[in-house]
């Protein structure tokens, strides 16, 4: 099936780093979200955008949807050893009639070093 | 509130069996999407339901089937397991069709 091509794939940082990861995609979507997954668990939503050209931020993390509406971007800043995990993006496509499926990026593994 | 509830949470089944899942979506949510997510990719769209009705479905073969029961919690089924179902199998809901699905803990399958 489809997934969003996500990069960078993974990335070892220093406590207190900031991170930066973002998702591309040949399709627009109208709808982007954040997600992090710690193993064995569902993910969790971080962030969601709704609009081209949002800037959303919750706590440390901020997110932006691209104003082509193909690629969005997720900062992590002063990272800490819980940031920890699997990142993954998600775009949604609504449409009348149709479902709003969720695509999802193939993920960021993030570890973070004391 | 509690959040999504999938059950089981682990499975191990062989070759040939079928497997019903189950998952309880947010109070008030009417809308229960279902993913396989198989280990190191993403979570893949299966099914979405909503009221009860069929909404879409993702590109899973016909042995996959679901269902959404009038409290909104639903059944995912899988028949003649094959080796390559083994992944994680995610729940997610949200109050409509078109609104933020929040997702489950996921039920774990195993076939051997």
């Amino acid at each position: 099936g489809q997934q969003l091509n996500q990069s960078p794939q993974s990335m070892f940082i220093q406590e207190g780093e900031d991170v930066s990861m973002n998702c591309t995609s040949s399709s627009i979507f109208n709808t982007w979200l954040w997600y992090k997954q710690d193993p064995g668990e569902g993910p969790v939503l971080l962030i969601a955008l709704y609009k081209a050209g949002e800037l959303t931020s919750n706590g440390r993390l901020t997110a932006q949807f691209g104003i082509t509406r193909k690629d969005s971007f997720l900062n992590i800043s002063a990272s800490i050893p819980s940031d920890v995990g699997i990142y993954f993006c998600a775009g949604q496509f609504l449409n009348t009639g149709t479902a709003s499926k969720l695509t999802f990026g193939t993920g960021t593994r993030l570890q973070v070093t004391l | 509130d509690a959040g999504v509830t999938q059950s089981p949470t682990h499975l191990i089944k062989t070759r040939g069996q079928q497997v019903t899942l189950r998952c309880s979506p947010i109070s008030g949510h009417k809308s229960v999407s279902w993913y396989q997510q198989v280990l190191g990719q993403g979570p893949q769209f299966i099914f979405q339901y909503y009221e009860k009705e069929e909404r879409g479905r993702g590109n899973f073969p016909d042995r996959f089937s679901a269902r959404q029961f009038p409290n909104y919690s639903s059944e995912l089924n899988v028949n003649a397991l094959l080796l390559g179902d083994s992944a994680l199998y995610l729940c997610a809901s949200s109050l409509r069709r078109e609104e933020t699905q929040y997702f489950g803990p996921g039920t774990r399958l195993l076939v051997l």
